[in-house]
This record gives C-alpha cells, sequence and structure tokens, in this order.
C-alpha cells in the first residue's frame, strides 16, 4: 500500500503521560500535515513541513506539542503531559509540492483518547 | 477571519434521491477541495477546484469565486454515499494549509 500511513490507529493514555504519534506519507511526497479533528468538528490545522523544515505551526500547537520530520519521510508529533483536552483524532496528510493547488493525501488518523 | 460554512449540517434522503451539499467562504482562496470522510476516520480526496465544475461518476462540484460558493452534487444516491462530506479551502497567502468545514453527515437509506 503506498497512501498514507498512521500509527498507532489508536492510543488510550493516562493523563500526564506522554504520547507520540508517527506518520509515513507517500513517498514522492515532500509536503507533510498535521491536522485535529474532535467529535462533530472538521479537522483543524496543527502544522506542516516542507521536506525536513517545519515551516507553520498553529496557534492551537502549545508548547506540550512537538513535531518532527528529521529526514524528510516520515514524521512524529509528541505530546507531552497530556490532557483530556487532547483526546481527538490526529490526521496526517502529505503533498507534492508544485503549485498552492495540489492535492493532498489523507492517512487513517491516531484516535487519541486521555483517561 | 477567514471562515468556512457548511449546509445543512445533516441530510437524510432515500436512495435515487438528488442530493446537494452548499460550501460559503469568507475571503478569497486559491483551491476547494470536497472530501469524504467515513466512519473511523479515513478522509478520501474528492475534488479540488479553483473555478467551473468537475464531475466524476455520480458526484459533481460546482464552484462560483464571485459569489464565494461551492456546491456538491450527488446523482442517483446510495446508501453507501452514506458519509460525512467536508468543504476544505486553501485562502489566498496560505500555500496548501487548509480550513475546514463543520461537515455534512450524509445518511442515505433504502
Amino acid at each position: 500500500d503506498t497512501g498514507v500511513s498512521q500509527n498507532p490507529r489508536h492510543k488510550i493514555t493516562k493523563r500526564g503521560q506522554n504520547v507520540t504519534f508517527r506518520c509515513d506519507p507517500i513517498s514522492e511526497h515532500n509536503r507533510l500535515y498535521w491536522y485535529r479533528q474532535t467529535l462533530g468538528q472538521g479537522p483543524e490545522f496543527l502544522t506542516y513541513f516542507q521536506n525536513e523544515a517545519q515551516l507553520e505551526k498553529s496557534r492551537l500547537l502549545s508548547d506540550r506539542f512537538s513535531a518532527e520530520r528529521p529526514k524528510g519521510s516520515f514524521s512524529t508529533l509528541e505530546i507531552q503531559r497530556t490532557e483530556q483536552g487532547d483526546s481527538a483524532m490526529y490526521l496526517c496528510a502529505s503533498s507534492s509540492s508544485g503549485t498552492v493547488r495540489e492535492k493532498l493525501f489523507f492517512g487513517s488518523g491516531t484516535q487519541l483518547s486521555v483517561l | 477571519k477567514n471562515e468556512v460554512e457548511q449546509s445543512p449540517q445533516n441530510l437524510t434522503a432515500q436512495e435515487g434521491e438528488f442530493i446537494t451539499i452548499n460550501c460559503s467562504y469568507s475571503v478569497g482562496i486559491s483551491a476547494l477541495h470536497w472530501l469524504q470522510q467515513h466512519p473511523g476516520g479515513g478522509i478520501v480526496s474528492l475534488f479540488m477546484l479553483s473555478s467551473g465544475k468537475k464531475k466524476h461518476g455520480r458526484l459533481i462540484a460546482t464552484i462560483n469565486i464571485q459569489e464565494k460558493h461551492s456546491s456538491l452534487h450527488i446523482t442517483a444516491s446510495h446508501p453507501r454515499d452514506s458519509a460525512v462530506y467536508i468543504c476544505a479551502v486553501s485562502f489566498t497567502g496560505t500555500a496548501s494549509k487548509l480550513t475546514f468545514g463543520t461537515g455534512t453527515r450524509l445518511q442515505v437509506t433504502l
């Protein structure tokens, strides 16, 4: 399968624990995006990378959140000291930059539940 | 403020009906996407358009740039079309970062 892959699919954690999610984009895609989606809402932008450079971060991304894309391939999103409000679906998407109109391909998401 | 609004929020239709979902946005965009999300989270891109009209099978998407409005139509709807349909836009100057609407939950019954 050459689509966008996210792991794990589900994560249940206790408040205060750290969690890390992984996203493997489509191999030739140089842009990678993280979005967060809560129940009944559309996804909200968190951050994006072009190759290994993190070009933009949303104000939603508090200092407990950090994202990396060390070699310009896969990306990780870490949440430290999780809070119940962090419970959401975390979606990754990738695209190949060329113009601003490139099509995005989404992963299936990681569903985080903080107890 | 860059906003995207969709209507209706929920839609129930009988199999075979013609369905229209609407999306309006507040400021200039570089592209508009229609996406489909099934239970479990996976999002599939249906259309990306910046002008005019696109058709794929029973799905048709139109956009009116002057009126800042787009519609997604489904002809001869089928229960397998049941999903959440999301409109998302790239506002001018924001690269590919998408701003999403809250989605329209479609249920097609037999």
